[in-house]
């Protein structure tokens, strides 16, 4: 159980298009999605938090204007890269916590990850 | 604020030996919980064990072990015979009991002799 699927595992695109991420939980409701950024052999930074039907909240330095993140359901969240530029390339990790059968979990779980490539 | 310290960055370790991964932590508060994850070329992010404050037992999963010191503020992980699979980047990891919050360590590479 607690599975979470993102999509796509990579994608390239050109300079000034916008790319967007699902992050979808399988088998349980999330309550809350979280989006990540991980540079390569560094730990994975948190960009924002949202809840099931109310506006991210973004982590300090994070752009939320270039990054648009919606959770408009207890199984979907996306996030948006608008004009995408270079340095945008990374890779992007979304997670969910929430319950199963009434019990909420006490960690988060991953999604396995979107390489986004920006040329 | 809290933080968490992985003072290793890499380390390497002769299968079937067993091998110590360090974590240390700072916070204020008295609930909280503790996580390793394990990330492998895939980049999966995969909990490995994980550690409820309150309780003074180190949790175990298999091969797998921790020893949490609570006031010493240590979440160490032991791994017993160590496989090759094991090899990945291993995550300490934190977070408040009331917040869904997790904040990560920078992370220790473990490498596996064969």
């Amino acid at each position: 159980g607690a599975v979470v699927s993102q999509h796509p595992s990579w994608v390239i695109c050109k300079s000034g298009t916008s790319v967007k991420i699902e992050c979808r939980s399988l088998d349980f409701q999330a309550t809350t999605m979280f989006w990540y950024r991980q540079f390569p052999k560094q730990s994975l930074m948190l960009m924002a938090t949202s809840n099931e039907g109310s506006k991210a909240t973004y982590e300090q330095g994070v752009e939320k204007d270039k990054f648009l993140i919606n959770h408009a359901s207890l199984t979907l969240s996306t996030l948006t890269v608008t004009s995408a530029h270079p340095e945008d390339s990374s890779f992007y990790i979304c997670s969910a916590s929430g319950s199963v059968w009434g019990r909420a979990f006490d960690t988060q779980y991953f999604g396995p990850g979107t390489r986004l490539t920006v040329l | 604020a809290q933080t968490v310290t992985q003072s290793q960055p890499e380390m390497s370790v002769q299968e079937a030996e067993t091998v110590t991964l360090s974590c240390t932590y700072d916070t204020s508060e008295s609930d909280y919980y503790l996580f390793w994850y394990k990330q492998p070329p895939s980049r999966q992010m995969i909990l490995v064990i994980r550690q409820e404050a309150y309780k003074q037992q180190n949790a175990t999963e298999n091969r797998f072990s921790v020893n949490f010191q609570k006031a010493a503020k240590s979440f160490s992980l032991k791994i017993s015979d160590s496989q090759l699979g094991d090899a990945a980047m291993y995550f300490c990891a934190y977070r408040s009991a009331p917040d869904d919050k997790i904040i990560f360590g920078k992370g220790t590479r473990l490498h596996i002799l064969p």
